[in-house]
């Protein structure tokens, strides 16, 4: 148990356009949700957290009006990175949890061009 | 403030040798999760164990090995007889009680030569 899935794994996109990245917990229930960046060969870092049926709350830093986060049901949240430019590249990481866990996904390869 | 140091940027060494992956933390907490996650070459973290900080007990999971010591606020993790599929981006991470933040060191990238 205790799954968590990202769509799309990668995607590809131009500068200026927008782009949503799905997170959802399979088999649990997950009030609470984070969104992780990570450039190549560093470390993570926490972007925000996300809290089913209210606002998320972001890291110092972290322009929400840029990466607008929507926690909106308790398997679901979705990352939209909005008007990306070439230095929103990234791995973008989510995790669920549940408990005393965090539980991660995948991960999301954004390339903007 | 909490805080997770991997010195160790990188290590290589040959297969079936051990090798320990180093990881001191800080934290005002007296109360306080110690975490290990291994990210292969997919990017996928993979979570590898959870230490409360009550419990001081050294953990043996098959070839994986952890030493908590927290009067050194250490939590040094060691894989013996190391294999090529340990090659990986290592990450020891720190929740404090109360908080559910985790706080990530820089983590280690081990290679495993054949």
């Amino acid at each position: 148990g205790a799954v968590v899935s990202q769509h799309p794994s990668r995607v590809i996109c131009k500068s200026g356009t927008s782009v949503k990245i799905e997170c959802r917990s399979l088999d649990f229930q997950a009030t609470t949700m984070f969104w992780y960046r990570q450039f190549p060969k560093k470390s993570l870092m926490l972007m925000a957290t996300s809290n089913e049926g209210s606002k998320a709350t972001y890291e110092q830093g972290v322009e929400k009006d840029k990466f607008l986060i929507n926690h909106a049901s308790l398997t679901l949240s979705t990352l939209t990175v909005t008007s990306a430019h070439p230095e929103d590249s990234s791995f973008y990481i989510c995790s669920a949890q549940r408990g005393y866990e965090q539980y991660f996904g995948p991960g999301t390869r954004l390339t903007v061009t | 403030a909490q805080k997770v140091t991997q010195a160790q940027t990188e290590i290589s060494v040959v297969e079936k040798e051990d090798v320990t992956l180093d990881c001191v933390y800080e934290t005002r907490d007296t109360t306080y999760y110690l975490f290990w996650y291994k990210q292969p070459p997919s990017g996928e973290l993979v979570f590898l164990i959870r230490r409360n900080s009550f419990d001081e007990q050294n953990e043996i999971s098959g070839r994986y090995s952890w030493n908590f010591q927290k009067s050194t606020s250490s939590f040094n993790f060691t894989i013996t007889a190391s294999q090529v599929v340990d090659s990986a981006v290592y990450f020891c991470a720190l929740r404090g009680v109360g908080n559910e933040k985790l706080t990530f060191g820089t983590g280690t990238r081990l290679t495993i030569i054949p």
